[in-house]
Order: C-alpha cells, then sequence, then structure tokens
C-alpha cells in the first residue's frame, strides 16, 4: 500500500528564517511520482513539484528546493528567507505510474506560519 | 474555462437529504479525480476517472456516495441521504496524460463545501 507521512503538523517561523517541511513515504513500486502542493488560506491547491523516481538530483526553484532521498524514502522541501507569503498548508503526494488506477495518495499536511 | 470550475460553490442541507456536485474540468483532461478534505484535515482520495477506463472507486467511503462522468467532460459526485459526517470541502482536479502511464500534474478547483446540518 502507498501512504505518505507529513510528521510536522505545523510549523511556526519569523520571516527569513529557512524552514524544512518532512515527507516520508512508503511504496512497492519501483517507478512512482512525487509531488509537493501547496493551499494556501484561499483554498486552492496549487502545484510546486512533480519527481520521478529515478530521478534524485535534487531542485532549487528560486527560495524552494527539494531534497529527494530514496535511500530514507524521503521527499523534503526547503523554503529558504521565508515570507509571511509562504504561509500556507503543503502537502506532500506520491502516484504510481505503473499500470491501473493513478491516484495521488497524500499526506495529512503541514501548515506553516511565517511571522512577520 | 481555464481552468477546473466546480459548483456550487458552497451548499448547506439538511441531513438525510440527496446533494450534487458538479466538476467541470480542464478541457482536453483525460483524467479526474474527486478528492474530501474534512476541516483542517488531508486530502481524502475518493475515485478517478481516466478516459473510458473503469473508475477506481477504491475511496468511496459508504454506497451512499456516486460520482459519474460522461466521456472526458463533466462530472457529477452524488451523495446521498447526507449525514453530519460529510461535512468537508470536496475537491475536483484534472489532468492531461501525455504519455501512457506518466502521472501528470493535478489542476484543483477551488472545491465545494458542503455543510450538513
Amino acid at each position: 500500500a502507498q501512504k505518505v507521512t507529513q510528521a510536522q503538523t505545523e510549523i511556526s517561523v519569523v520571516e527569513k528564517e529557512d524552514v524544512t517541511l518532512d515527507c516520508v513515504y512508503e511504496t512497492r513500486d519501483t517507478t512512482y511520482y512525487l509531488f509537493w502542493y501547496k493551499q494556501p488560506p484561499s483554498g486552492e491547491l496549487v502545484f510546486l513539484i512533480r519527481r520521478n523516481s529515478f530521478d534524485e538530483q535534487n531542485e532549487i526553484s528560486g527560495r524552494y528546493s527539494w531534497n529527494f532521498q530514496k535511500s530514507t524514502s524521503s521527499f523534503n522541501f526547503t523554503i529558504t528567507a521565508s515570507q509571511v507569503v509562504d504561509s500556507a498548508v503543503y502537502f506532500c503526494a506520491l502516484s504510481r505510474t505503473q499500470g491501473g488506477s493513478e491516484k495521488l495518495v497524500f499526506g495529512k499536511g503541514t501548515k506553516l506560519t511565517v511571522n512577520p | 474555462g481555464a481552468g477546473v470550475s466546480q459548483s456550487p460553490s458552497n451548499k448547506v442541507t439538511e441531513k438525510g437529504k440527496d446533494v450534487e456536485l458538479r466538476c467541470d474540468p480542464i478541457s482536453g483532461h483525460t483524467a479526474l479525480y474527486w478528492y474530501r478534505q474534512r476541516l483542517g484535515q488531508g486530502l481524502e482520495f475518493l475515485i478517478y476517472f481516466q478516459g473510458n477506463s473503469a473508475p477506481d472507486k477504491s475511496g468511496l467511503p459508504s454506497d451512499r456516495f456516486s460520482a459519474e462522468r460522461t466521456g472526458e467532460s463533466v462530472s457529477t459526485l452524488t451523495i446521498q441521504r447526507t449525514q453530519q459526517e460529510d461535512s468537508a470541502v470536496y475537491l475536483c482536479a484534472s489532468s492531461s496524460r501525455a504519455v501512457a502511464g506518466v502521472s501528470g500534474e493535478l489542476f484543483f478547483g477551488e472545491g465545494s463545501r458542503l455543510t450538513v446540518l
């Protein structure tokens, strides 16, 4: 069975601090995708990144970076120099790429509050 | 339209009544998903449609829940005899599959907030 665990329920930081959101996943699939989504207070989920299980290169996009480690089944997300606008709930998700259903399994989310 | 459209955005109903929620996916997207998000909780998978394949209904919580989709267009999620525990935001998402077996990015609608009194 597939499972995503986001152990941090809530995190609170002060603006300009760096913050890392943890994501640990379980799957028996050999090929799969990992995702991060952001859900701001407005409610609509926004796609941030998709990572194929064969690509373990870390990725950086502006202040955002992702660390994918297959050995520990983790896909952590770091925000550098956090800003108030980063305040949101962040969801990590996992999907299979082999045949059959491709439903995304989501973690329970981490609520990030960035205080001025 | 440009994005995934859901209606109604808000629905208040009495316990025992049936409700119907609608999702208009992005044109050309073959995959459509329904998720449920209870207050302060994560996303709970309900059902997945992919083209003309049989839908994956494994997440539907009870036989009071059903969903339909005609081809690659609109989908309707129906909840019969609503209960208070059905109160949640129901999110619809769609995605394209450029290559078979490759998961595409999901585009979410703003959700339909259901309150069962």
